[in-house]
């Protein structure tokens, strides 16, 4: 079980958007439909911005949004606000109720 | 609202077993509907998953760790524990608890950070 890999960083400025890609296998990301992405600002706790690859909770801005393609996750940010600037980690359901978490992303506004 | 609260003694001894409890409030860890899990933040780096469980008692845990650990339900007390035995300087990390929704994790509690050191 390998952790899914994130790049390390990614930036934009204000206004402009940032996408982050998460690629896995075909026993995670690829297999299944429960891809979810955490914001982690620091010094916090992981807050869930998307879950089932494209789903917001409620509250979270509809700037951010989710998309799959084979094994590889994405996790769009668009309209950049220097709020936004955390960093960010996926997540993958990997069968048999267990799961896996990305490396992690730093995005910088 | 659920709100989850981490416990555990901060500083652990090599070779030691580290136990952590999460309170939950605002709901219960008996709900039907959802999961609970333990998640930990090596300092610097990445999340990693450390287990599952269900208030019947179902547990599931990540393969690179199984063998040292145990997650454990209390329904009385509306909590859950986490176990991890012979820790090793490895084990340094802040250690999330977090309530699974549609196989994510949801809500989490603020984090208790545990030192592994002599």
């Amino acid at each position: 079980q390998s952790a899914l890999t994130q790049p390390p960083s990614a930036s934009g400025s204000p206004g402009q958007s940032v996408t982050i890609s998460c690629t896995g296998t075909s026993s995670d990301v690829g297999a299944y439909y429960y891809v979810s992405w955490y914001q982690q600002r620091p010094g916090k706790a992981p807050k869930l911005m998307i879950y089932e690859v494209k789903e917001r909770p409620s509250g979270v801005p509809d700037r951010f949004s989710g998309s799959k393609s084979d094994n590889t996750a994405s996790l769009t940010v668009s309209g950049l606000q220097p709020e936004d600037e955390a960093d960010y980690y996926c997540s993958s359901y990997a069968g048999s109720n267990t799961y896996v978490f990305g490396t992690g992303t730093k995005v910088t506004v | 609202q659920l709100q989850l609260q981490e416990s555990g003694p901060g500083l652990v001894k090599p070779s030691e077993t580290l136990s952590l409890t999460c309170d939950v409030s605002g709901g219960s860890v008996s709900s039907s509907s959802h999961y609970w899990a333990w998640i930990r933040q090596t300092p610097g780096k990445g999340l990693e998953w450390i287990g599952t469980m269900y208030f019947s008692g179902s547990t599931y845990y990540n393969p690179s760790l199984k063998s040292r650990v145990t997650i454990s339900v209390d329904t009385s007390k509306n909590q859950f524990s986490l176990s991890l035995s012979a820790v090793t300087a490895a084990d340094t990390a802040i250690y999330y608890c977090a309530r699974v929704e549609s196989l994510a994790f949801d809500i989490w509690g603020q984090g208790t950070m545990i030192t592994v050191s002599s």
